[in-house]
């Protein structure tokens, strides 16, 4: 079965400094592999994802993943965060067959 | 622009009450799907369907019922036999089952509160 998990529940960061938010996955096989952001009351909205290719995947808003099998995480990265990154940001996992599952997020705090 | 549409933002249920949060798209999507959110839980799955007049039982599904009688449109009804209903429910679709590799679009929500 497959499983996703965040260690850290709540981050706070200085706006400029570099971010990256943890994620790991148990499945046997490479899964498809998800970041998604929700704002306060909210949808979520998807960042990113990674299925095959180059572990080093573009998203939106300058956010970035990298896909380390060795590791069996996919944490995602921003190089200088701004107030408006503030937010709650899930990762979620998919073996192909089975249902999507989410960890249970990190919320992002933002300090001048 | 294509989305999902969810409403109504806040809804207030009654005990022993019966309530149901719409959920429409326009993306012409196949598959559709309902999650509840509680904090620190993540997201857990109610419902999902991928096609007109069939749905299936999610993780959660117990006290919940859901139809699916136009692609459009994938409904849920919280049932009196939910005891803890009070959470942030989402909807969310993809092109098909197989198409979840490519992300799931969501709604912007319905927050559900016993009173």
């Amino acid at each position: 079965a497959q499983s996703v998990t965040q260690p850290d529940i709540h981050i706070t960061v200085s706006e400029g400094a570099s971010l990256e938010l943890r994620c790991n996955y148990s499945y046997g096989a490479t899964p498809y592999l998800f970041w998604y952001v929700q704002s306060p009351g909210q949808g979520l909205q998807l960042l990113l994802k990674y299925f095959s290719g180059d572990t080093l995947v573009q998203g939106i808003k300058g956010f970035e993943a990298e896909f380390k099998r060795s590791q069996s995480s996919f944490n995602l990265r921003k190089p200088s965060v701004h107030w408006s990154d503030a937010a709650e940001y899930f990762c979620a996992v998919w073996s192909g067959y089975q249902k999507v599952t989410f960890g249970t997020g990190t919320k992002l705090q933002v300090i001048p | 622009d294509g989305g999902i549409t969810q409403s109504p933002k806040y809804l207030f249920r009654k005990e022993g009450q019966n309530v149901t949060l719409s959920c429409e798209q326009n993306l012409n999507h196949d598959a559709m799907y309902w999650y509840r959110q509680d904090p620190g839980q993540g997201l857990r799955l109610i419902y999902y369907s991928q096609i007109v007049n069939d749905f299936q039982k999610g993780d959660i599904a117990e006290g919940y019922s859901v139809s699916r009688e136009k692609k459009e449109s994938f409904p849920l009804t919280v049932t009196s036999a939910q005891k803890n209903p009070t959470a942030f429910y989402l909807c969310a679709s993809s092109i098909g089952l197989r198409d979840r590799r490519l992300g799931y679009t969501f709604g912007s929500g319905t927050r559900l509160t016993v009173v």
